[in-house]
């Protein structure tokens, strides 16, 4: 039973193009995140909500537009795919109460922009 | 702002040796967490280990422990007895402790590359 769900896992697309993201937690998490991690392997946060409320809106194009329809899922959709959105996107999730500071984190999506 | 700092791009070790990774941090915070994620090549992160700062105590799991030295805002990580399967991707990661939860992420190092040679 996976705890945090991304889908799809890997995504090629032309630029120009607009695609997005699925995240799903079963962990009862109120708190979700979107990271972007680069060719070198640099994890950098993009987003994060909490009770489906944007809380961490780093400095990202508005080309991204992340949207939490509930508690449970965090979506990223992403207009106009350049060459440098080329890039692992890494959805993940904490309990907002008791706080271990630890997230969880999906599988990650590898989106490849030709 | 937070920043993380791994300094050793790649490590080699051989199988069954203990090798150490090494971490620091800048903050001006008391309180917060510290955590050392691995990302094999499958992608997935997981957790290798967490240290809280108001404990003085190092923490340990298994073959992983740390080395803490709050003052010095250092965090290493020792694995001993290193097998194949520890071959990956480490990344050391700060994270402020909020009394209330809280929403902000982690701050992660650049990461280093742990090759185990057989």
């Amino acid at each position: 039973d996976t705890a945090v769900s991304q889908t799809p896992k890997y995504l090629v697309t032309q630029m120009g193009n607009d695609k997005s993201i699925k995240c799903e937690q079963n962990l009862g998490h109120d708190t979700m995140y979107w990271y972007k991690q680069d060719s070198k392997k640099f994890l950098k946060i993009m987003f994060s909500y909490n009770n489906k409320e944007l809380i961490i809106n780093e400095t990202v194009p508005n080309r991204f537009s992340p949207k939490s329809p509930d508690k449970a899922h965090l979506n990223l959709h992403i207009n106009s795919l350049e060459l440098g959105d080329s890039a692992v996107y890494f959805c993940a999730s904490k309990y907002g109460g008791t706080d271990t500071g630890e997230l969880f984190f999906g599988e990650g999506s590898r989106l490849t922009v030709l | 702002a937070q920043t993380v700092t791994q300094s050793q791009p790649e490590m080699s070790v051989q199988e069954a040796e203990t090798v150490t990774l090494s971490c620091t941090y800048d903050t001006s915070e008391s309180d917060y967490y510290l955590f050392w994620y691995k990302q094999p090549p499958s992608r997935q992160m997981i957790l290798v280990i967490r240290q809280e700062a108001y404990k003085q105590q190092n923490a340990t799991e298994n073959r992983f422990s740390v080395n803490f030295q709050k003052a010095a805002k250092s965090f290493s990580l020792k694995i001993s007895d290193s097998q194949l399967g520890d071959a990956a991707m480490y990344f050391c990661a700060y994270r402020r402790l909020y009394s209330g939860g809280g929403a902000d992420g982690l701050t992660f190092g650049k990461g280093t590359h742990l090759i185990i040679q057989p």
